[in-house]
């Protein structure tokens, strides 16, 4: 499984673009990179999904360099709302378990 | 969102106790996980089972056993609870079991043993 590193935390205030950047030096070529986002109470929801370049939904973006050695998750202009912890995954298609960090807790202030 | 539930979502034992704890999807997917999340540690995969009667061990599988006698519940026992078995409880799903492929969590299981 490739190891990721990201962030602890972060903090951001509303309308702001926050941008969490995550590591992961030993992606293998069929990887792909998936970021969850969990609220508190809450179980983790799929956000975003790449393999390679941009990615781009109604909720976020992910860049993905040419090397593929990291990836960064991008939030326009966060409100309260999205307070949470966002966790980067890699993995491959043959492989059932999800690893999950510890994640990077984003706090959105007013 | 998916049709997943938990039950209980919260329950007080004590230790030595067995406890087990039910997930309900209603997806028809085939893989079902048992994660527990506790401070500082993220998600942690206990087990997951591919298919009925189908199951394998997952990174923290020691005092937790599973069952799947059906494709929509998954059992998750612990035969004699332990404090170090405090912590949130999350099922989930998915329908291929590939890692791109992405799975939907339940509301969680808050479990304290005293």
């Amino acid at each position: 499984l490739a190891k990721t590193t990201q962030p602890i935390s972060m903090d951001s205030y509303e309308g702001q673009e926050v941008n969490i950047t995550c590591s992961h030096n030993n992606i293998a070529t069929n990887d792909y990179i998936t970021w969850y986002q969990q609220f508190p109470s809450q179980g983790p929801r799929f956000i975003i999904q790449g393999y390679k370049t941009k990615v781009t939904n109604e909720v976020a973006s992910l860049f993905i360099p040419a090397d593929r050695k990291s990836s960064t998750l991008s939030l326009p202009r966060v409100s309260l709302s999205d307070t949470a912890v966002y966790y980067c995954l890699v993995g491959a298609t043959n492989d059932y378990k999800l690893s999950f960090g510890a994640g990077t807790t984003v706090t959105v202030r007013a | 969102d998916a049709g997943i539930t938990q039950s209980p979502r919260h329950k007080v034992t004590e230790t030595g106790t067995p406890v087990t704890l039910r997930c309900h999807q209603t997806e028809n997917h085939r893989y079902m996980y048992w994660y527990r999340q506790d401070p500082g540690h993220g998600l942690r995969l206990i087990h997951y089972s591919y298919g009925v009667k189908d199951t394998d061990k997952g990174e923290v599988s020691d005092g937790y056993s599973v069952s799947r006698s059906k494709t929509e519940d998954f059992l998750l026992t612990l035969e004699s609870a332990t404090s170090s078995q405090t912590s949130v409880y999350f099922c989930a799903i998915s329908e291929s079991g590939q890692k791109q492929e992405t799975q939907y969590f339940g509301p969680g299981t808050r479990l304290l043993v005293l």
